[in-house]
């Protein structure tokens, strides 16, 4: 499969713990995003790497969340301290650095549920 | 005003009807502008970019009014398997052309 991958699919936690996510992107992909989204609502942004650089965070990043990117390949997205509002679906996007256009593949997403 | 906004649905339709989407968005600078297909519980697909002069790819023609601020997906014919959750994203333009805004999405459902 030569998708974006994201380990673990499924993450149940209870509030206080630390988690922590695994996305591969398509391997020509330098640039790399995480997107949280709730039941209901559209991915929001939270974050994006262009190769290892994490070059913008969304206000939605809290400092219990980072993210990096170390070899500019794979990304982990860390939460720490978890709460309620953190569950969602997390998904990671890639893509490649071409022209004007942007066009964003995602992985399966991480389900998180903070109980 | 929000970001990008979307028809709310659900769309219920027959097997075989046409049915439109449409999704405004405020930013006039705004860039690239594209449309995903998710299914429950999965993840956004994309399904198509949305160019200035429109593009079709077999049952689906996706139109852009930068005058009115608004893209459109127009699905013909639908199946069964066109039920799913249908999102508009957009990107800024400028330094930020990387970033998604998504709407919310708007719901199709089709029926036998």
């Amino acid at each position: 499969d030569t998708g974006v991958s994201q380990d673990p699919r499924h993450k149940i936690t209870k509030r206080g713990q630390n988690v922590t996510f695994r996305c591969d992107p398509i391997s020509e992909h330098n640039r790399l995003y995480w997107y949280r989204q709730t039941l209901g609502q559209g991915p929001e942004f939270l974050t994006y790497f262009q190769n290892e650089a994490q070059l913008e965070k969304s206000r939605l990043l809290s400092d219990r969340f980072s993210a990096e990117r170390p070899k500019g390949s794979f990304s982990t997205l860390e939460i720490q301290r978890t709460e309620q509002g953190d569950s969602a679906m997390y998904l990671c996007a890639s893509s490649p650095t071409r022209g004007l256009n942007t066009e964003a593949f995602f992985g399966q997403g991480t389900r998180l549920t903070v109980v | 005003r929000k970001e990008v906004e979307q028809d709310p649905g659900p769309f219920n339709v027959p097997e075989g009807a046409t049915v439109a989407f449409n999704c405004t968005y405020s930013n006039s600078a705004s860039q690239s502008f594209f449309w995903y297909r998710q299914d429950c519980r999965k993840e956004p697909k994309l399904l198509m970019s949305v160019y200035s002069s429109g593009n079709e790819d077999g049952r689906f023609t996706a139109q852009l009014n930068r005058a009115s601020q608004y893209i459109s997906l127009l699905i013909r014919d639908s199946k069964l398997s066109d039920s799913a959750t249908y999102l508009c994203a957009v990107t800024p333009g400028g330094g930020s052309n990387y970033k998604l805004t998504f709407g919310k999405g708007t719901l199709l459902t089709v029926n036998p």
